[in-house]
């Protein structure tokens, strides 16, 4: 089944402690992104891939970081997460860059306290 | 700059009540329109899309069309389902932000049998 999954789904963690949320796509989609969804604000983008090895901020990248060593994985790395941070998370990818279909992963719920 | 408006939520109806949920833009260029839907507990999955002007998107008995002059794409449906309860985004992408997807709020929809 074509998919894109994200782990952890759920996660309480305290400030300061350095998490990472992985994400895998196998439809072998060159491009991948992550979002955070805040009430209200819709959804904004935090940083994205468009290949191996090529990535680039998004709207809200401060306080997160990323790496795309291989297609099908691109993690989310919180160095040092803050309260601030707390939100729901989606990984998504699509097959280039021009392509208009996204497909999401199922979210993570992150709590920071 | 490239921005979506969605009407604010929640939006309640009855079941088989119509429904429209007012989507708006600006956009530099020519952009791609899209509706995503997000099911309690879910990622984001494509409902519908128009990729030019008076193209109508349709899907699953919902409906947009793409309104250059009035720069819209509102959201419809005949008959609602308790089913249909959900959020709602509002998205474009267009050539000079990379075809990034700029979202709207979301809107969500509740269905009372």
């Amino acid at each position: 089944e074509a998919q894109v999954t994200q782990n952890p789904r759920y996660l309480i963690t305290v400030t300061g402690k350095k998490l990472t949320v992985t994400c895998s796509q196998n439809m072998n989609h060159e491009y991948m992104s992550w979002y955070r969804q805040d009430p209200g604000l819709g959804l904004r983008q935090i940083y994205y891939s468009m290949n191996v090895e090529v990535t680039d901020k998004g709207d809200v990248p401060e306080g997160y970081k990323v790496s795309r060593k291989e297609k099908r994985n691109f993690p989310l790395i919180l160095e040092s997460p803050s309260p601030n941070q707390t939100s729901l998370y989606f990984c998504a990818s699509r097959p280039g860059t021009v392509s208009y279909e996204q497909y999401f992963g199922p979210g993570t719920r992150l709590t920071v306290t | 700059g490239n921005s979506v408006t969605q009407m604010e939520g929640p939006v309640t109806l009855s079941e088989e009540a119509f429904l429209t949920i007012n989507c708006t833009y600006t956009a530099t260029g020519y952009p791609s329109l899209f509706w995503y839907v997000q099911y309690p507990g879910e990622g984001l999955q494509l409902l519908l899309k128009a990729t030019k002007a008076d193209d109508k998107g349709s899907n699953k008995g919902f409906e947009a069309t793409y309104r250059k002059e009035t720069t819209s794409f509102h959201l419809e449906k005949g008959s609602v389902q308790v089913s249909d309860s959900a959020v709602y985004f509002c998205a474009l992408s267009v050539l000079d932000s990379n075809y990034q997807l700029i979202w709207g709020a979301g809107t969500k929809l509740i269905i009372k049998p």
